[in-house]
């Protein structure tokens, strides 16, 4: 079983809606967690950070839960510019950072 | 504030040739760590550096691939011989010393293509 493991998608969504990602994590020990945002043949940029209490920037939730190991990223009314590869990663402590696949989303006019 | 940078964007060479890799990180950064990302995989993790000491090389795939990071300052990741396989995107990526959150933020990468 992989580390971090993420639907790769691509999930294909109209203007204006909500989606919602989720990414498994199977080491319990995982200390601090976060989503990232990858464009077509860019780097990777931290989207936000993941908190056990939840935390919300615009149009973006992100959760913990770390009974059922995963995390989730809403977005909601999603934009055009939404589009791109989403990255859940995991940092596992002694700054042991894993990432998962990545989840592609295409928002579509 | 300057991000960190990588050298060169795009490096097109043939199997069995060498190319070294530079990534130059946030300044003050104490952390410096290089990626990997092949075609439709995910992004792994190759080695990290704390200064000039490599705390962490477990991803490093063989050793025809040799870091440095002299002075603790600017790292090079060379590959030598090159082989087809070695063909991808390489990330730096770099984050500040005691920082809990461990946030890092990438270089653009250098794309390599092995022929």
């Amino acid at each position: 079983r992989k580390e971090v493991e993420q639907d790769p998608g691509p999930f294909n969504v109209p203007e204006g809606a909500t989606v919602a990602f989720n990414c498994t994590y199977s080491n319990s020990a995982s200390q601090s967690f976060f989503w990232y945002r990858q464009d077509c043949r860019k780097e990777p940029k931290l989207l936000m950070s993941v908190y056990s209490s939840g935390n919300e920037d615009g149009r973006f939730t992100a959760q913990l839960n770390r009974a059922s190991q995963y995390i989730s990223l809403l977005i909601r009314d999603s934009k055009l510019s939404d589009s791109a590869t989403y990255l859940c990663v995991v940092n596992r402590g002694y700054q042991k950072v894993t990432f998962g696949t990545g989840t592609k989303l295409q928002v579509i006019p | 504030e300057a991000g960190v940078t990588q050298f060169p964007s795009h490096s097109v060479i043939e199997k069995g040739q060498t190319v070294t890799l530079r990534c130059d990180p946030i300044s003050g950064h104490d952390n410096l760590y290089w990626y990997r990302r092949v075609m439709g995989k995910e992004i792994k993790f190759l080695l990290h550096f704390v200064k000039e000491s490599k705390q962490d090389e477990s991803g490093m795939p063989n050793n025809r691939f040799l870091a440095e990071r002299t002075g603790g300052t600017y790292s090079t990741l060379k590959v030598q011989p090159a082989e087809l396989e070695d063909s991808g995107v390489y990330f730096c990526a770099s984050s500040q010393e005691n920082s809990g959150a461990n946030v890092l933020t990438f270089g653009a990468g250098s794309r390599l293509t092995v022929l």
